[in-house]
């Protein structure tokens, strides 16, 4: 089973930021949360991932508390081509048996 | 250059037909994965391989049956196809081991069952 949770659905106005948000508590230690996206029918893009610290990337920054219990991600301008299902995933098992677990994700629809 | 592709990227077939998916990546990973997303979206791990060598199982039906000639090739065969198979089916690919790393997936093959 998935070990996060996420809303169902959000919007945005395109060209402000979007943040979405993930509850993981009962992430372990050595367990990292990565976001991926799907849009359309596509296959699920990477976005980003962490451990502890807060990450950037060019398309998009992960807030992670630092209980860890927690995570935001942000993509900071969105645009209507970032309207996608965001999947928010913490890396289950470790070395060759871990795997990605995902969730129902969070549709997000960038409105004009 | 497609870094994992997998073919046909639509099947269509009848009850009990005997198909075969493939997928193949050219990134230099070593560790090669199979998903299924149902008719709700719900993305759901099948099989791993780590350098041909069969890794996870999530208790998939033993109709299925992967194959990995070698690391950058990973098959999925599938005996006596049932309605329920019906769903997109995904290959994905990671460098082995470490949990610092992405999967990349492939675009998908539409798998219908009539």
């Amino acid at each position: 089973d998935a070990k996060t949770t996420q809303p169902p659905s959000m919007d945005c106005a395109e060209g402000r930021a979007a943040n979405l948000p993930c509850n993981h508590s009962t992430i372990s230690g050595n367990e990292y949360v990565y976001w991926y996206r799907q849009i359309h029918s596509q296959g699920p893009q990477y976005i980003i991932h962490g451990l502890k610290n807060n990450e950037t990337n060019e398309m998009a920054s992960l807030i992670i508390t630092e209980d860890r219990k927690s995570s935001t991600l942000i993509l900071p301008h969105a645009t209507l081509r970032d309207t996608a299902v965001y999947y928010c995933i913490v890396r289950v098992g470790s070395g060759n048996t871990g795997k990605l677990i995902f969730g129902q994700g969070t549709t997000l629809q960038v409105k004009p | 250059d497609t870094a994992v592709s997998q073919t046909p990227k639509y099947l269509v077939t009848q009850m009990g037909n005997d198909k075969s998916i493939k997928c193949e990546q050219n990134l230099g990973h070593d560790t090669m994965y199979w998903y299924k997303q149902d008719s709700k979206k719900f993305l759901k791990i099948m099989f791993s391989y780590n350098n041909k060598e069969l890794i996870i199982n999530e208790t998939v039906p033993n109709r299925f049956s992967p194959k990995s000639p070698d690391k950058a090739h990973l098959n999925l065969h599938i005996n006596s196809l049932e309605l329920g198979d019906s769903a997109v089916y995904f290959c994905a690919s990671s460098p082995t081991g470490g949990a610092n790393y992405g999967y990349t997936f492939g675009s998908g093959t539409r798998l219908t069952v009539v």
